[in-house]
């Protein structure tokens, strides 16, 4: 069946490092795949997308790249900002499904100066 | 320019109580969902609209109905609450399958 499994937090990193939240799913087909922001108090926010193999999704200095062959979505950024800290979502959409959106657990980012 | 606005933000009820959540949205968007947000679990989609007049269950549907009357609003109902439906409830909106989801902010429910 389908599923998403993320990396889980929390996660805690000093200002300028490096970041990586790791996402892999398991699927009959080939999803298209996003990540989502979750700042406190607010809903989601799409950061960014890829929707075939391949595909690098950018946005903000995050960036992940669609591995069909490792089914993995992991979400990277060069170099963290206080302001990067939040709740982040993996979320493939399956076909099979009506192209709903399944979400990952989350994984909570907290950059320290 | 709102977007996705939830009313209310937070409630508390008893349990055995009922009460409606609204969403709406002012995108034009033809897709609505509500989901559920509960610590370690991710978000849960509860019911979803891919359309005015239309509805369906999505993977965590029992203790809710929906109705989508206009196409700019999405009702979340609980005929009677009970403490298992205490969670952060989140309205979204998109154009279509496969496309990204506008959220609104959350109402945060209580049920004792």
């Amino acid at each position: 069946g389908n599923s998403v499994t993320q990396m889980e937090g929390p996660v805690t990193l000093s200002e300028e490092a490096f970041l990586t939240i790791n996402c892999t799913y398991t699927a009959t087909g080939y999803p298209s795949l996003f990540w989502y922001v979750q700042y406190p108090g607010e809903g989601l926010q799409l950061l960014l997308k890829a929707t075939k193999a391949d595909d690098k999704g950018s946005n903000k200095g995050f960036e992940a790249t669609y591995r069909k062959e490792t089914t993995s979505f992991h979400l990277e950024k060069g170099s963290v900002q206080v302001s990067d800290s939040a709740v982040y979502f993996c979320a493939p959409t399956f076909s099979d499904t009506g192209n709903q959106f399944y979400f990952g657990t989350g994984t909570s980012l907290t950059v320290i100066p | 320019n709102a977007g996705v606005t939830q009313t209310p933000k937070f409630r508390v009820l008893k349990t055995g109580q009922s009460m409606t959540l609204l969403c709406a949205q002012d995108m034009n968007h033809e897709y609505m969902y509500w989901y559920r947000q509960d610590p370690g679990m991710g978000l849960r989609l509860i019911h979803y609209s891919v359309g005015e007049g239309t509805t369906a269950k999505g993977e965590v549907p029992d203790g809710y109905n929906v109705s989508r009357l206009k196409k700019q609003n999405f009702l979340l109902g609980l005929e009677s609450a009970a403490p298992s439906q205490t969670s952060v409830y989140f309205c979204a909106s998109s154009t279509g399958n496969n496309q990204p989801q506008h959220f609104g902010d959350g109402t945060r429910l209580s049920i004792l």
